[in-house]
């Protein structure tokens, strides 16, 4: 069964800083992942997605994603943040197979202090 | 470009209520789902719809029914509400089931049983 951890409920980081949220997956084919945001009171926004090839990903606002398959890990990141990236991140993963089903996890609370 | 419209934003039900949540796309998308939210726990897929005509349980589609009514539309009925569906729910869409498309959310419904 496919699955993703989301290992952190919130990260803090500096206006400035470059930030890092976490994401591991366990699927039974070849993974499709995804990283969307939610802002406050508002619908989840699709950020970028990995399906195969580089194994870096750009995405909006300036995010990147970076997919290792030894580590089961598709983690988000930013090289300079911003007050504004402020939100609930979450990751997704889709079972390669051709399953209709895109499992997310729980996610993570981004807070970016100026 | 409205996206994905979801109706009512708000509801409050009395223990034993029905409701209809409402949820209308203008992408011409092939799939759309039903999510809910509940804190902590991520997004969890109650059902989904691959195409016009077919219908799908996902997670905890428990206490739930669904209707595609076209290609635009997919409600989601609550028979005979509990405080356990207390969350907030949305609609998305896709282009396809298939493979690595991204989701397009809706701006959600927030149900309150009481």
């Amino acid at each position: 069964a496919q699955s993703v951890a989301q290992p952190e409920d919130q990260v803090n980081v500096a206006e400035g800083n470059p930030l890092t949220v976490k994401c591991t997956y366990s699927v039974s084919g070849n993974p499709y992942l995804f990283w969307y945001v939610q802002y406050p009171n508002r619908g989840l926004q699709f950020l970028l997605k990995y399906i195969t090839g580089d194994n870096l990903v750009k995405g909006s606002y300036g995010f990147e994603a970076e997919f290792n398959k030894s580590q089961t890990s598709f983690h988000l990141k930013k090289p300079s943040a911003l007050v504004s990236d402020s939100a609930l991140y979450f990751c997704a993963v889709r079972d390669g197979t051709g399953g209709f089903k895109t499992i997310f996890g729980a996610g993570t609370r981004l807070f970016v202090k100026a | 470009n409205a996206g994905v419209t979801q109706t009512p934003k708000f509801q409050v039900l009395k223990t034993g209520q029905s409701m209809t949540l409402q949820c209308a796309q203008d992408m011409n998308h092939n799939s759309m789902y039903w999510y809910r939210q509940d804190p902590g726990m991520g997004l969890r897929l109650i059902y989904y719809s691959a195409s016009e005509g077919t219908t799908d349980k996902g997670e905890v589609p428990n206490g739930y029914n669904v209707s595609r009514l076209n290609k635009r539309e997919f409600s989601l009925r609550l028979e005979s509400a509990a405080p356990s569906q207390t969350s907030v729910y949305f609609c998305a869409s896709s282009e396809s089931g298939t493979e690595y498309y991204g989701y397009t959310f809706g701006s959600g419904t927030r149900l309150t049983v009481v």
